[in-house]
């Protein structure tokens, strides 16, 4: 079974811009969380969805935002592009909303 | 909100030794805590769990425990070997409803041949 994916591998930005990442989860899997992780640090929640519905969110600026889609794939995007939102981005995958397996993460580069 | 203390930052140890991480947690509601192991370049991967209504749990060379009382886990593996070297992290959360998870800053496990 394939596992989480997620698109692009890599992309660089340049501040002020916007950006989508996309992540298909686990083939029967309904729930899709996104994490940012900076260098150094654990990942930081972001947001979880639910059968297409938020069911949780972190402490993150109003420029992210997230959706998911009837096939259960998701796309974080993130407006207004900052430095500091330089990092990892991690999608992650579950059956219900705990247990978690995650995808390789697309690495933003804010410039 | 829930606070995840993780020691220590960076655990080097000899091919064959045991190697224990201790995380400390805040809420007193969070009830799943999970253990990721992350290798360069990929996205963690979960390697053991437990639930508060468990005290240990096992899984051939990994074990978890949990002091609900103390508030603390801990991730315990034995005859480490060269590709165990990654960085792990836990975290705590609250099973079920609206999810939240907080991950300690990780751990370097360094294994020496």
């Amino acid at each position: 079974d394939a596992g989480v994916t997620q698109s692009p591998t890599h992309l660089i930005k340049t501040r002020g811009q916007h950006v989508t990442l996309r992540c298909s989860p686990i083939s029967g899997h309904k729930s899709v969380s996104w994490y940012q992780q900076v260098l150094g640090q654990g990942p930081q929640f972001i947001f979880q969805y639910y059968e297409k519905e938020e069911r949780g969110r972190g402490n993150f600026p109003d420029r992210f935002s997230a959706r998911q889609f009837p096939n259960y794939s998701s796309e974080l995007n993130v407006n207004a592009l900052l430095l500091g939102d330089s990092a990892l981005y991690l999608c992650a995958s579950s059956l219900s909303t705990d247990t978690q397996y995650f995808g390789p993460g697309t690495r933003l580069t804010v410039l | 909100g829930e606070n995840v203390e993780q020691h220590p930052s960076t655990l080097s140890v000899q091919e064959g030794d045991s190697a224990v991480i201790k995380c400390t947690y805040s809420d007193s509601a969070s009830n799943y805590f999970p253990w990721y192991k992350q290798e360069l370049g990929k996205g963690p991967q979960l390697i053991i769990d437990i639930r508060s209504n468990v005290g240990e749990k096992k899984d051939q060379r990994i074990a978890v425990t949990l002091n609900k009382t103390a508030k603390h886990f801990s991730l315990h593996i034995t005859e480490t070997q060269p590709e165990d070297s990654a960085v792990y992290f836990c975290a705590a959360t609250i099973s079920g409803g609206s999810y939240i998870p907080t991950f300690g800053r990780g751990t370097s496990l360094i294994v020496h041949p």
